[in-house]
């Protein structure tokens, strides 16, 4: 099955700096790949995903880049603010067949100083 | 408004009991799911279900039990099988190859 490698498990970045997260996977079958924030005691929120049709997505703050070759995505937050503060997860997940559920990285605590 | 809803919050557990968990969407969703969440550990799936009346073990299905008689919902029960339910269980649901929307969660504590 696939497997998928979420790093750091805590970044901190001052406010107003860039933030990089970064996952692999192992599957290469795999061919989507969601960035989920959550926050404390909520469920988890899509922020931004990538098929593997594509190299990068960018939506404002957060963009989404993907190396198919190397098998790794990576989401990048720039002009960090502090309510990007949360725990961000990676996923990965084959989406040629049925509704499969996804495989996700272990998480990502982003603290953003003040 | 759409949306999917767990309940309750919060549920507390005698060792032995067997509990349900409640999930509700009116998206309209034809896949629902289940996963876990524990500290540092991310999420892990339970069950899936991509249509009424079926539904698939996912990589932690022991101890676990769910149905799917109707298309908004999908009810997992804890069972005392389950030697370590403390966690926090997250519902899911989705259409096509779309992403997951994910529920506000039921926080599960064994006392």
């Amino acid at each position: 099955g696939e497997n998928v490698e979420q790093h750091p498990s805590t970044l901190s970045v001052q406010e107003g700096d860039s933030a990089v997260i970064k996952c692999t996977y192992s599957d290469s079958a795999s061919n989507y790949f969601p960035w989920y924030k959550q926050e404390l005691g909520k469920g988890p929120q899509l922020i931004i995903d990538i098929r593997s049709n594509v190299g990068e997505k960018k939506d404002q703050r957060i963009a989404v880049t993907l190396n198919k070759t190397a098998k790794h995505f990576s989401l990048h937050i720039t002009e960090t603010q502090p309510e990007d503060s949360a725990v961000y997860f990676c996923a990965a997940r084959y989406s040629g067949g049925g509704a499969d559920g996804l495989t996700f990285g272990k998480g990502t605590h982003l603290i953003i100083q003040p | 408004d759409g949306g999917i809803t767990q309940s309750p919050k919060y549920l507390f557990r005698k060792e032995g009991q067997n509990v349900t968990l409640s999930c509700e969407q009116n998206l309209n969703h034809d896949a629902m799911y289940w996963y876990r969440q524990d500290p540092g550990q991310g999420l892990r799936l339970i069950y899936y279900s991509q249509i009424v009346n079926d539904f698939q073990k996912g990589d932690i299905a022991e101890g676990y039990s769910v149905s799917r008689e109707k298309k908004e919902s999908f009810p997992l029960t804890v069972t005392s099988a389950q030697k370590n339910p403390t966690a926090f269980y997250l519902c899911a649901s989705s259409i096509g190859s779309r992403s997951h929307t994910f529920g506000s969660g039921t926080r599960l504590t064994v006392v």
